[in-house]
Formats: structure tokens, C-alpha cells, sequence
């Protein structure tokens, strides 16, 4: 059974540009997070997602950045007009229900230049 | 809001010594979760704790869970090298979801 995978796993991005991640939740797996990973620090918590569905998303800019997790495909991190702050680690982690062990993907490096 | 904080932050221990990492958070949880994590790399789960007096262990760690104190505690016995990383604890909230409240980290060194 395949981990959770994660592209790409490096993204260099200009100040304006978009930045798309990508994640593919283990086989079984109906639950989606997304976390954020500044240097140095631990990971905070953006966005809750089930198939077609946000079920939270208070950790999430409320400008610039969105999610999705389609019926068909992955789910998909999106951000608008990215700016030096955001650049960081986005990790996706899955779970097959509501309370257990989250399973982290290798991640994405965003550089924003 | 639930705030997770662990210490210390940075630990550099000798090979075949004991120490202890601690992981306090403010809000009532019953699930808090250890995870490991080498340079550059993504987080591995350790332990999961449910319940108010689980203990779990596996190889030289331990880990316990306090949730009257809100403390679970990390032990290491007989540090090796091998287990420099980073560790997490984080503890899940939110009936609709289980979303993560990571502590800051402790960075672990073993020394030869």
C-alpha cells in the first residue's frame, strides 16, 4: 500500500505566481489535512477535507489560498499571488476516519523568490 | 484556543544515557499523538495515546498520557544515535475533524 504522495516535492515560485500542491491520500483514505511548516517551527494546521467536501477550514488564509479534494484525483492546495511568506513545507497527512492516526506525505517545499 | 508546548526544545545527550521530553497542552483532549521527524524528511507517527493513563512503548521509547494533568511525557532509554530527529507531540481537537495541534518540537542529539 502506497504511503501518501505528495507533488512536487520542491516548487520554486516568483512573488505573483501561483503555486499548485498536489496530494494523493493513501488507498482507503477518505480524510485529508493540510499543515504548514515554517523553519524551525512545528506544524499548524490549515485545512479538513473530505471527498468534494471542506469540512474546515479555520486554519486557512482567508485570501490566496484554497483547497479542494475532487471526487476523482487528488487534492489539490492552491495559492494565489504567492508572496516570501508563504514560502515553507506543506505537508498533506490522510486517515480512514475521523480519529485515527494521521499518515504524513513527504511533503512540499515552496520557495518563493 | 489549544496551545501545545513542549520542552526542552533542544536536547544533546550522550549515547546510553535516559531523559525525558515533556508535552503540556492547555484544552481537555483524549488524543495525543508523538511523532518523529528526521531533516528534510516528513513526520513519522510513533505512538497514540486515547486514554488517561496509556503508556505504549516501543524499542527505547516510552510514552504515557497524563489527560487530568494534560501531560504526556516521552521517555528515552539507552539513547542511541540513531534516534537524533526531531519529535512532535500533537494533540487532536474538534469533534468534527481531528485536527492537530503540533507542539514547537524538541530537537534530540545523541552524541556518540
Amino acid at each position: 500500500n502506497a504511503g501518501v504522495m505528495q507533488n512536487p516535492r520542491h516548487l520554486v515560485r516568483r512573488r505573483g505566481q501561483e503555486a499548485r500542491l498536489r496530494c494523493s491520500p493513501m488507498k482507503g483514505h477518505s480524510h485529508v489535512y493540510w499543515y504548514r511548516q515554517l523553519p524551525e517551527e512545528g506544524l499548524k494546521f490549515m485545512v479538513y477535507l473530505q471527498k468534494e467536501n471542506i469540512i474546515d477550514e479555520s486554519g486557512m488564509p482567508k485570501e490566496r489560498f484554497s483547497a479542494e479534494f475532487p471526487k476523482e484525483g487528488p487534492s489539490i492546495l492552491r495559492i494565489q499571488q504567492v508572496v516570501r511568506g508563504d514560502s515553507a513545507a506543506y505537508f498533506c497527512a490522510s486517515s480512514p476516519a475521523t480519529t485515527d492516526t494521521q499518515y504524513f506525505g513527504p511533503g512540499t517545499r515552496l520557495t518563493v523568490l | 484556543e489549544l496551545k501545545v508546548e513542549q520542552n526542552p526544545l533542544f536536547l544533546s545527550m550522550q549515547e546510553g544515557k535516559n531523559y525525558t521530553i515533556y508535552c503540556n497542552y492547555s484544552t481537555t483532549s483524549d488524543r495525543l499523538y508523538w511523532y518523529r521527524q528526521d531533516p528534510g524528511k516528513s513526520l513519522e507517527s510513533l505512538f497514540v495515546l486515547l486514554s488517561n493513563g496509556a503508556v505504549k512503548q516501543e524499542g527505547r521509547l516510552m510514552a504515557s498520557l497524563d489527560t487530568k494533568a494534560r501531560l504526556s511525557t516521552l521517555h528515552i532509554t539507552a539513547a542511541v544515535h540513531d534516534l537524533s530527529a526531531t519529535y512532535f507531540c500533537a494533540v487532536g481537537y474538534n469533534n468534527a475533524g481531528n485536527m492537530l495541534t503540533f507542539g514547537g518540537g524538541t530537537r534530540l542529539m545523541v552524541k556518540p
